[in-house]
């Protein structure tokens, strides 16, 4: 039973574009909802994270939205950058329960020049 | 001034054997981590460690434990390895209920 899940698998955004990724869990007991990026051969890297006492964070070009009663939370990437082409995971846990994270299934995303 | 390192990048063996990979983290933080991403990059939680106490997944099979020597080491011993095992697998470290700091993985190949 996937407990996180995750669209769309792939993602082209021309660039300056912005980029949406979703994703939907099922526990609501879940209190701490990241995103990571991670490039080809390294290992995931904290983007942004969001705690459901907020319904939006922005960080830079990077913005989580979250919708407590819908169960959803979105990354959006403005102005997507080549540079930012990567795999995007979202991620969630609950802290009393080691604080270990349930990841979405991934979006690669292709920010075309 | 890796934050966190693992060793080594790639791991490649055979059926039936026993094999370990090593972890450390020089943030310290008092939690560390194990997962597993497959060829499909699904990435799956296997072990939370903090110097009291031990969270395992309940689908980690019993041929995985992670040994810890002090607090800035987790190492995952894998006892009579299968195909299926074949992933990388990824430490991470963090302070309790803050952001997980990843390694850069390593990439074991079972034949």
């Amino acid at each position: 039973q996937q407990q996180v899940k995750q669209s769309p698998q792939s993602l082209i955004v021309q660039k300056g574009g912005i980029s949406i990724i979703n994703c939907a869990y099922e526990n609501t007991a879940f209190d701490y909802f990241p995103w990571y990026q991670q490039f080809p051969g390294k290992g995931p890297a904290l983007l942004i994270a969001i705690r459901p006492d907020v319904s939006e964070k922005k960080e830079g070009r990077f913005t989580i939205s979250f919708n407590k009663s819908a169960k959803q939370f979105s990354l959006h990437i403005m102005d997507s950058q080549p540079g930012d082409s990567a795999t995007y995971f979202c991620a969630a846990s609950r802290d009393n329960a080691g604080n270990m994270l349930t990841f979405g299934g991934g979006t690669r995303l292709m920010v075309k020049p | 001034d890796t934050a966190v390192s693992q060793t080594p990048k790639y791991l490649v063996t055979q059926m039936g054997n026993d094999k370990s990979i090593k972890c450390e983290q020089n943030l310290g933080h008092d939690t560390m981590y194990w997962y597993k991403q497959d060829s499909k990059k699904f990435l799956k939680i296997m072990f939370s460690y903090n110097n009291k106490e031990l969270i395992i997944n309940e689908t980690v099979p019993n041929r995985f434990s992670p040994k810890s020597p002090d607090k800035a080491h987790l190492n995952l011993h894998i006892n009579s390895l299968e195909l299926g095992d074949s992933a990388v697998y990824f430490c991470a470290s963090s302070r309790r209920g803050a952001e997980q700091y990843f390694g850069p993985g390593t990439r074991l190949t079972v034949t």
